[in-house]
């Protein structure tokens, strides 16, 4: 069974540039969640998705961040203009919705995206 | 709101010795916790999930246990070894099944 799938592994931008990142979860997930992690700390949840619909943004900068999750399948997290404080890993992680007693509601994560804003 | 904090932040043993990483966390209404495994500049590996009706889960070395009365979970890593260095981090998710909040992690060092 393929993993979660996150690109690009690393970028390296400016700041005020743009900066976008994709996530494609495990097959049959429907919830996906982005993450950042700055190095030292926990992840700290961005947004998340149950199908195409957003669950909970509360901690998602929405002067500068936006997020989609269109067919409720893959998703793009960018970030425009970017700051030297987003310089981050990006994770995105998905799981089953835990509505089953078979369904552990376990959360599988992608490798990440390094963000670096200079 | 549920916040989750690990002690030691940092570790460093010598090969072969047992040790023990604590997580807490403030709510005890939770859902699941679960621990991960993360590796410099690589994303979060699932280690053990405990269901909140259960007291323990084992997996080789690893043994992770939860006291959700006392909001408190400890990871037990048998016989280390030097390629169990690297950071271990807890999540909790809370009972409406849906948010999932992290502890900051301990960073593990196991000296051959």
């Amino acid at each position: 069974e393929a993993g979660v799938a996150q690109s690009p592994r690393y970028k390296i931008i400016e700041k005020r540039q743009s900066v976008a990142f994709w996530c494609n979860p495990i097959s049959g997930h429907a919830t996906l969640y982005w993450y950042q992690q700055i190095l030292g700390q926990g992840p700290k949840l961005l947004i998340q998705f149950q199908n195409n619909g957003v669950v909970d943004d509360s901690q998602l900068p929405k002067d500068r961040f936006s997020a989609e999750r269109l067919k409720g399948v893959d998703s793009t997290l960018k970030i425009q203009p970017a700051k030297l404080e987003d310089s981050a890993v990006y994770l995105c992680a998905s799981s089953l919705v835990p509505l089953a007693p078979s369904n552990t509601g376990e959360l599988f994560f992608g490798e990440g995206s390094r963000l670096t804003v200079l | 709101k549920q916040e989750v904090t690990q002690i030691p932040a940092a570790l460093s043993v010598p090969e072969g010795e047992n040790l023990v990483l604590n997580c807490s966390f403030t709510d005890s209404a939770i859902y699941n916790l679960q621990w991960f495994r993360q590796d410099p500049g690589k994303g979060l590996t699932s280690l053990l999930l405990i269901q909140s009706s259960q007291r323990e889960q084992t997996s080789g070395r690893l043994n992770a246990s939860l006291d959700k009365s006392s909001g408190r979970s400890t990871l037990y890593i048998a016989a280390s070894q030097p390629g169990d260095s690297a950071t271990y981090l807890c999540a909790v998710r809370d009972n409406y099944g849906q948010n999932f909040v992290f502890g900051p992690g301990t960073r593990l060092s196991v000296l051959p």
